[in-house]
């Protein structure tokens, strides 16, 4: 079982540069997340995606962009890296309850350290 | 919106002993109330979890309690053991609505042996 698959697991960027968070999942959830993890501060919601072709700012979505265009894809992509982008960053899918929109258990992927210098 | 705290930041316990994680939120319109246990180099995943219907919810050794009125809630672990140790985070949202939900700083809990 797959499940949420984060890639890459490690990267370290210089100051300026752009680079795109992978996340796939093999679930078939509607739902899908980008959080990003600072030390003591808890995981803060970056964007969410309700289903494909729809996306929406979270709490902290300065700086990101994403785009959902299959269920099973839903990338990060950072323009203009600068060092407060420094942290853990993760990926995380949640199901649909029927025709229903309910809160269910949300499945993460093992994130992604990002270093910028 | 809504504004999750979470206490203590960090806890140690000796093995056997209970563990009390509390959190308070600010939107009296959440309902649902997950927590999420984070193991070393993973992502979280879900250990319990309590709609506002119901004021305590049982599993095995966790357990979990709700104030509506007070607009908290809590973590309760006993028998601890050295597998218990991880970071927890409680999260508030809607019941009615998958579309987010807003997490709490973290507990680190250490269990000694």
């Amino acid at each position: 079982n797959a499940g949420v698959t984060q890639t890459p697991k490690f990267r370290i960027l210089k100051i300026g540069q752009s680079m795109t968070l992978q996340c796939t999942q093999d679930m078939n959830h509607n739902y899908m997340y980008w959080y990003r993890q600072d030390p003591g501060m808890g995981l803060k919601l970056i964007y969410y995606s309700v289903g494909a072709g729809i996306t929406d700012k979270g709490e902290v979505p300065n700086g990101y962009n994403v785009s959902r265009s299959t269920t099973e894809d839903f990338p990060l992509r950072l323009e203009l890296a600068a060092p407060s982008q420094t942290s853990v960053y993760f990926c995380a899918s949640r199901d649909r309850k029927g025709d229903r929109d309910m809160n269910t258990e949300a499945f993460f992927g093992q994130g992604t350290r990002l270093t910028v210098v | 919106g809504e504004n999750v705290e979470q206490h203590p930041s960090t806890l140690s316990v000796q093995e056997g002993d209970s563990a009390v994680i509390k959190c308070t939120y600010s939107d009296s319109a959440s309902n649902y109330f997950p927590w999420y246990k984070q193991e070393l180099g993973k992502g979280p995943q879900l250990i319990i979890d309590i709609r506002s219907n119901v004021g305590e919810k049982k599993d095995q050794r966790i357990a979990v309690t709700l104030n509506k009125t007070a607009k908290h809630f809590s973590l309760h672990i006993t028998e601890t053991q050295p597998e218990d140790s991880a970071v927890y985070f409680c999260a508030a949202g809607m019941y009615s609505s998958a579309s987010k939900i807003i997490f709490g700083s973290g507990t680190r809990l250490s269990i000694r042996p």
